[in-house]
């Protein structure tokens, strides 16, 4: 079953820090994977799209890994900001057919002062 | 370059109406997704639109229905509407068929059902 999982579920950190957030997925075959990020009651907006041969892709304080054996890819976000809060949606993309995305639930990222 | 535009950004109806949402994708986007996103779940797919036809549906009773008109900007009609509607309706728009091209998410309409 093509699945996306997405972890943690939610997290909080202080302004200033790091964090990571993962995905892990079961899509196949594999077309490529974006990361997007949505505010609250907006429209998700993309960070990061990777293809199968991509290891790291940066936008900024993001970087996005994508180890493609172990079907899992990673978002790291560099020195926290305020504006960072925001849901961060996994998204895997099949080969084969068409509207073939599959969503993550997303991780719930609340960074405080 | 315009993004995609979704009409009307908020929206209160009664149960047992119908509505119907509005969406323009990217000039020269063909393709057209529609997602319902309820409160703090995922993204569940609803409707694809490409060339005009409907191409694919979520898992969704028949009275969600649209269509695309011939400019590609599409319509999402929601009938006897229920509590459980209530949600954050996204549209999306892509230049290729199966998601190989990036997907443009539109800024939603909120629908809330009383």
């Amino acid at each position: 079953k093509n699945q996306v999982e997405q972890s943690p579920q939610s997290l909080i950190i202080l302004e200033g820090k790091n964090c990571t957030l993962q995905c892990n997925y079961t899509v196949s075959p594999f077309s490529n994977l974006r990361w997007y990020k949505q505010d609250t009651g907006r429209g998700p907006v993309s960070l990061t799209i990777m293809t199968f041969s991509e290891n790291t892709k940066s936008n900024g304080r993001y970087t996005a890994t994508l180890d493609a054996d172990t079907k899992q890819s990673s978002l790291h976000i560099t020195a926290s900001q305020l504006s960072d809060s925001a849901s961060y949606i996994c998204v895997v993309s099949q080969k084969t057919g068409a509207n073939n995305l599959f969503f993550g639930t997303g991780t719930r990222l609340t960074v405080i002062p | 370059e315009a993004g995609v535009t979704q009409s009307p950004t908020h929206l209160i109806k009664t149960r047992g109406q119908q509505v119907t949402l509005r969406c323009s994708p990217i000039s020269g986007h063909t393709s057209v997704y529609w997602y319902q996103q309820a409160l703090g779940l995922g993204l569940q797919f609803l409707l694809w639109y490409d060339e005009g036809e409907e191409r694919n549906r979520g898992n969704f009773p028949p009275r969600f229905s649209g269509r695309q008109f011939p400019n590609y900007s599409s319509e999402l009609n929601v009938n006897a509407l229920e509590l459980e509607d209530s949600a954050l309706y996204l549209c999306a728009s892509s230049s290729y068929r199966g998601g190989d091209y990036g997907y443009t998410f539109g800024s939603g309409t909120r629908l809330t059902v009383v």
